[in-house]
């Protein structure tokens, strides 16, 4: 089948470190997205990586390992207003189309 | 710039009644996806355009879904007989172009605010 894995829920306190794992079983794969959605709004888009490695946007570092079918997104300094859910996506083919994980809830504490 | 706008932000409707909900994508993006998002799960696809022909339908749920695009701009997603089950939030994304790339920027959705639907 397919499936993408990343834990529920993990809480932090302000000016942390927090590591989100994702791992994938999909019928294709193209590349691995992250997306922040907070509650009740539209999901945006964090990061992409199409190859191994690791991809840094400020705060916010994205990495893939393909031959382990896994990916995290790393959330530095963490900030009151990092609180929010986080989705890996997977592209499983060309035309674009994402397979979402359930998402993560970062809970963010002063 | 305008980002990616649905109409209604919010429709509720009896069980058995159509629907149909509005996507604009951003001017100039050829690429328009559906999702559906229930309530604390991820989000589904569901179809995908470039431009105004449909070649990945495979995630609309049943034959009550539909969905056309006008051109390269507005997309309506059709709901005949809603049942209970329909109820979610329908969120619609646009990409600037199909086919692939590995660069980020390339592979950016811009999602709009979404529809909330409730069949009761």
């Amino acid at each position: 089948g397919q499936s993408l894995e990343q834990p529920s829920e993990v809480t932090a306190v302000e000016g942390a470190i927090v590591q989100i794992n994702c791992t994938y079983q999909t019928s294709g794969f193209y590349g691995l997205s992250w997306y922040q959605q907070h509650d009740g709004g539209a999901p945006t888009f964090l990061s992409y990586n199409a190859l191994d490695g690791l991809e840094e946007t400020g705060r916010f570092s994205s990495f893939l390992s393909r031959s382990d079918s896994y990916g995290y997104l790393l959330l530095q300094e963490l900030q009151m207003k990092d609180s929010a859910s986080y989705f890996c996506a997977v592209k499983p083919d060309s035309w674009g189309k994402l397979q979402f994980g359930a998402g993560t809830q970062v809970v963010v504490t002063p | 710039g305008a980002g990616v706008s649905q109409s209604p932000s919010n429709k509720v409707t009896e069980k058995g009644k159509d629907v149909e909900l509005r996507c604009d994508p951003i001017s100039g993006h050829t690429a328009l996806y559906w999702y559906r998002q229930r309530l604390g799960q991820g989000l589904e696809f569901l179809i995908y355009f470039q431009g105004n022909s449909a070649p990945d339908k495979s995630g609309l749920p049943s034959d009550r879904f539909s969905a056309e695009r006008t051109g390269e701009s507005v997309s309506t997603l059709t709901i005949q007989r809603t049942q209970q089950e329909d109820s979610a939030v329908y969120l619609c994304a646009s990409r600037q172009k199909g086919g692939t790339s590995g660069r980020p920027s390339y592979n950016e959705q811009f999602f709009g605010p979404g529809t909330r639907l409730t069949v009761l």
